[in-house]
């Protein structure tokens, strides 16, 4: 399968900070990554699929970037509803995998 | 689109897990979708089980292969997945989600989750 490592595992970050999260891949995935951001007790969320394009509804100050095996999640202007943990997840392959998730705390 | 996990919350050690996902908004034969079984076990994060996609045509991760199985029944539009063998560290939230690749390739449409105690 193939793995999908993302750092760091967790951060805290004060309101309005730009935060990034680094997920690589084991092999070439193109721009098949996606992001999704869980909350406790509730199912995860997409925000961002093909790398890049912003799921519909997800606030702008999301993005996404990266091909081959390096991927980031940014978040321009951290806000309090943004306090999540957040995954990668590669479709290159059938078998899916998911990275380890980045719990985002507010300092 | 609504999924909707259903199932025993605790298992004992040993035994079988079955869980369903009941489908409404879709049907479970459309094109361009699967449907796939992700867990979340505590201190881990979120682990791909598998998928199926039409009736006999399933894919699981290596390992859990041995012991899943995971079917389609488009009569009552939803799909199941069994695990034998369950132990402690089965224990966890189980999500079934649409795997969708009409626009992309990604899970679009999740189910609230099913917390399953693997305990005695």
């Amino acid at each position: 399968d193939i793995e999908m490592t993302q750092s760091p595992s967790s951060l805290s970050a004060s309101l309005g900070d730009r935060v990034t999260i680094i997920c690589v891949s084991s092999e070439n995935v193109e721009d098949k990554v996606n992001w999704y951001q869980q909350k406790p007790g509730k199912a995860p969320e997409l925000l961002i699929y093909g790398a890049s394009t912003l799921h519909s509804g997800v606030p702008s100050r999301f993005s996404g970037s990266g091909f081959g095996t390096d991927f980031t999640l940014s978040i321009r202007g951290l806000a309090r509803d943004d306090v999540a943990t957040y995954f990668c997840q590669q479709s290159y392959s059938t078998f899916r995998t998911f990275g380890q998730g980045t719990r985002v705390e507010l300092k | 689109v609504q999924l909707e996990e259903s199932g025993p919350g605790l298992v004992r050690p040993s035994e079988t897990m079955s869980v369903t996902c009941s489908v409404s908004g879709v049907s479970v034969t459309s094109g361009g979708f699967s449907w796939a079984w992700i867990r979340h076990v505590p201190g881990k994060g979120l682990e791909w089980i598998g998928k199926v996609y039409k009736v006999g045509v399933s894919y699981t991760t290596q390992s859990l292969m041995s012991r899943t199985t995971i079917s389609l029944d488009p009569v009552r539009n939803r799909f199941s997945l069994e695990i034998k063998s369950m132990t402690a560290a089965d224990t966890g939230v189980y999500y079934c989600a649409r795997d969708t690749a009409v626009a992309g390739d990604y899970f679009d449409a999740w189910g609230r989750g099913i917390l399953v105690t693997v305990s005695s």
